[in-house]
Parts: structure tokens; sequence; C-alpha cells
């Protein structure tokens, strides 16, 4: 049972270089998520879907584009990667209809220098 | 604007001490309110509470919701170094369309000393 995979587990890019965060799930979940830890201030939202084809808008999406063209996969892309965005980027998934708890993946710790 | 607040932002206690962390929220469109605990990478789940007054128990660890108030507590009793990590609150809000976010806390981080 590989739950919710994120890969790479660490990255450092150069300001200005793009880069895409990968996130797969393998439980059927409806709805997948990425946030953002940084130091003090808990997991803020970037993006959101709640299915295929469908993505919104979370607490702090600039800079971050995602799309979601099947149920298992929800990548994070960096257009132009800026040092504020060094941080730690959880993806989670969960079953919508369900119950609320999300399921994390184990984190992409990424530094842009 | 949504917000959740946890208290305190640090703790550090002895071995078999009891502990209370505190999650307080002001948001719209509640639906659940949930606990998590991390330790060096991904949150890890422990209770999700939608009706006030009715304790969530895990071993040592227990869980209430006032949904009047509007604020939750955490209970650990007989604390071990084990439970050593940031414990997250988070609340669901409704968003539209059947869907949801989830607004954390900025944790409480615990740590048990021997």
């Amino acid at each position: 049972n590989a739950g919710v995979t994120q890969t790479p587990k660490f990255q450092v890019l150069k300001t200005g270089q793009s880069m895409t965060l990968q996130c797969a799930q393998d439980m059927n979940h409806e709805y997948m998520s990425w946030y953002r830890q940084d130091p003090g201030m808990g997991l803020r939202l970037i993006h959101y879907s709640v299915g295929a084809g469908i993505t919104d808008q979370g607490e702090v999406p600039n800079g971050y584009n995602v799309s979601r063209s099947t149920t298992e996969d929800f990548p994070l892309r960096l257009l132009s990667a800026a040092p504020s965005q060094t941080s730690v980027y959880f993806c989670a998934s969960s079953d919508r209809g369900r119950n609320t708890e999300a399921f994390f993946g184990q984190g992409t710790r990424l530094t842009v220098v | 604007e949504d917000k959740v607040v946890q208290s305190p932002l640090s703790l550090v206690v002895h071995e078999g001490d009891t502990v209370t962390l505190n999650c307080s929220y002001e948001v719209t469109n509640f639906r659940s309110l949930l606990w998590y605990k991390q330790e060096k990478k991904a949150p890890t789940f422990l209770f999700m509470l939608t009706s006030s007054g009715i304790e969530k128990k895990s071993g040592r660890l227990s869980s209430i919701l006032d949904k009047k108030e509007l604020f939750s507590i955490l209970n650990i009793t007989a604390t071990q170094t084990g439970d050593s990590a940031v414990y997250l609150c988070a609340v669901a809000l409704y968003s539209g369309a059947g869907s949801y976010q989830l607004t954390f806390g900025k944790g409480t981080k615990l740590s048990v000393i021997p």
C-alpha cells in the first residue's frame, strides 16, 4: 500500500528555473491538494482538486500551476522559481465524499538559491 | 478571514506528565476539526471531530470539540518521549460544489524529556 507518493524528496533550484513536483496516490481518492510548510507558519494550501479536470486555488497559489488529468496524479509546477518558494511541500489526498481525513505524502524539501 | 489558532506554540514537559493542547477557530462553513501529529516528516492523522461534546479516544490521547465556544482540546496523559512532535489542528471548511479546504493552525511543538 503506497498511499501518497511524492517525488523528488529533495531539490535545489536556481532562481528562474522551472520544475514539477510529482504526486501520485493509489487510494482512488477524489480530493488532492498541495501545501507548503514554512517555519512558524503551519501548513498553507496552494492548490487543490476535487476530481480529474477540476482544480482551484488555495491560500497561496501565486507562482504555482497545477493540473489533474487523472484521478491518481496531481503535479505541482513552479514556473520560475524564486527564493521565497524555498519550503517543504506536501501533497495530500482524501476521500471527499466520506470524510475529510487527509493522507499526506512524505514531503519535498525545495531550496531555491 | 478564516483563522485557526493553536496554543501554546511550544511546550516542554517531563515524562509522565499530562498535557492539554488547545485549538480555537473562527471560520465560516465549518465541516469538521482534525488533529494531526507531525514528527520529522508527513503529518499523520489522529482524530476527526464533527459533533460537540463527544470525546474521541485512542490510547493515551483524547480530544473533544466545543462547537458553541469554537474550540477543541487534545489531551495526552502519561506522556512518553515518543510523544515529542508538532501537533497540528486543522479545520475543514465547505468551499462550494461539495468540496472543502483544510485550514491549519501553526502547530504546538511538544517536547517530552525523560
